[in-house]
């Protein structure tokens, strides 16, 4: 049973444009959801995280937009650029383990 | 480099045959996970260590797989008996204490079963 939806499955940005991904719970023990970029042959790094209590927390050109009745995230990447090119995963924590969406390929084009 | 480490980064077996994988977490991390990903799909969870005690297993970590960590320190996953439906990238991170879910991922080890 997928606990974590993520939308889309792959996404084609232009250069300096928003991009957007959605990530659905279902889980309300979840308390805890991080943002994930992998690479290509490389492990995922976090680039992100939000607890419940707040609704939007922002670092850089990267925005978490939370909303906790809807059991819905969202990751926008602002001013989009080629190098952000890779696949984004959403996941959702509890304690300890973390639940992962399928991911979304993002690609940012010239 | 202080981030997590895994060996080997890719392994070729045959059907049958056991493989072993080795972890070795961000220093005094005392949390170390592993995760198991398929083309296409997320990391699933598949166990945890609180130090040396494993505390969590999957339903997906069959009775072919075994972790360790001996000491509370690196870990290694053996996997007996390996089949074709094993082929996935295996990863491993590390996290401090219950406050800090951060997780930090090594690089992974793919795993390729013939």
């Amino acid at each position: 049973q997928q606990q974590v939806k993520q939308s889309p499955q792959s996404l084609i940005v232009q250069k300096g444009g928003i991009s957007i991904i959605n990530c659905a719970y279902e889980n309300t023990a979840f308390d805890y959801f991080p943002w994930y970029q992998q690479f290509p042959g490389k492990g995922p790094a976090l680039l992100i995280a939000i607890r419940p209590d707040v609704s939007e927390k922002k670092e850089g050109r990267f925005t978490i937009s939370f909303n906790k009745s809807a059991k819905q995230f969202s990751l926008h990447i602002m001013d989009s650029q080629p190098g952000d090119s890779a696949t984004y995963f959403c996941a959702a924590g509890s304690a300890y383990k973390l639940t992962f969406g399928t991911g979304t390929q993002l690609k940012v084009e010239l | 480099d202080t981030g997590v480490s895994q060996n080997p980064r890719h392994k070729i077996t045959k059907r049958g045959q056991n493989v072993t994988f080795r972890c070795d977490p961000i220093s005094e991390h005392n949390r170390l996970y592993w995760y198991r990903q398929t083309l296409g799909q997320g990391p699933e969870f598949l166990t945890y260590f609180q130090n040396e005690a494993q505390l969590e297993k999957s339903r997906l970590l069959s009775d072919r797989f075994s972790a360790e960590r001996p000491k509370g320190s690196f870990s290694t996953l053996e996997i007996q008996r390996t089949e074709q439906g094993d082929s996935a990238m295996y990863l491993c991170a590390s996290s401090l204490d219950s406050r800090q879910e951060t997780q930090y991922f090594g690089p992974g080890t793919r795993l390729l079963v013939l």
